[in-house]
């Protein structure tokens, strides 16, 4: 059988659409999370960050939002774009005091013209 | 010109062969990265450097070896390639404020 680990997770939404990618994260200490977008043939690129004392930060379309009940993270995107197309990530500052920045697997976001 | 820049782009190598990964930045950080990202995988440390005289194992470290030669230079090596080491390496900045990562473009390393 095929491995559930080698398939990102998709999601496919229509241009002009709200998008909203989901991240479950693994330590309830973790105090520091961000998403970072990667494009196809180039490195992650920094998106938006929020520390655990916040429950939603918003930046330019985007906007993060925290439940540290449920240890969930969501990256919501406003009137998707084409240039939106990429894969997703979350990382969490999982260490404490030591440096240990641990990445979801990602999700492959892909806007329909 | 890119912030953070990786050479090669590409390489191809075989089994047993020493190879070195370069990696050089003008942001003028003092900590340096090198991630593995193998596809469906999320992104895993091999080392690290938060400064010239500082160097740090990572999850993934055996195999791999890192040389800081100044602040703005961070090269890896594979001492023996072996092909499981085929992947997508990146090498990554950041300050000493936070956790902010800025990437470089990636060596895709194929090992034969």
């Amino acid at each position: 059988g095929e491995s559930v680990g080698l398939h990102l997770p998709t999601l496919s939404v229509q241009e002009g659409d709200n998008s909203i990618i989901n991240c479950a994260y693994s330590n309830s200490a973790s105090d520091y999370f961000i998403w970072y977008k990667q494009e196809s043939g180039k490195g992650p690129q920094f998106i938006i960050d929020i520390r655990s004392n916040m429950d939603k930060r918003q930046g330019q379309r985007v906007t993060v939002l925290l439940n540290k009940t449920v240890k969930h993270l969501s990256l919501q995107i406003a009137a998707t774009q084409p240039g939106d197309s990429a894969v997703y990530f979350c990382a969490e500052n999982s260490g404490g005091s030591n440096y240990k920045l641990t990445f979801g697997k990602g999700t492959l976001l892909t806007v329909n013209p | 010109d890119a912030d953070v820049t990786q050479t090669p782009r590409n390489r191809i190598t075989k089994t047993g062969k020493r190879i070195m990964l370069e990696c050089s930045q003008t942001k003028g950080h003092d900590r340096m990265y090198w991630y593995r990202q193998d596809p469906g995988l999320g992104l895993r440390l091999i080392y690290y450097s938060f400064d010239v005289k500082d160097i740090n194992k990572g999850e993934i470290s055996d195999g791999y070896s890192v040389s800081r030669q100044a602040q703005a230079k961070f090269s890896l090596s594979l001492e023996s390639a072996i092909p499981n080491q085929t992947a997508l390496y990146f090498c990554a900045t950041s300050d000493s404020t936070g956790w902010k990562l800025f990437f470089g473009s990636g060596t895709q390393l194929s090992v034969l």
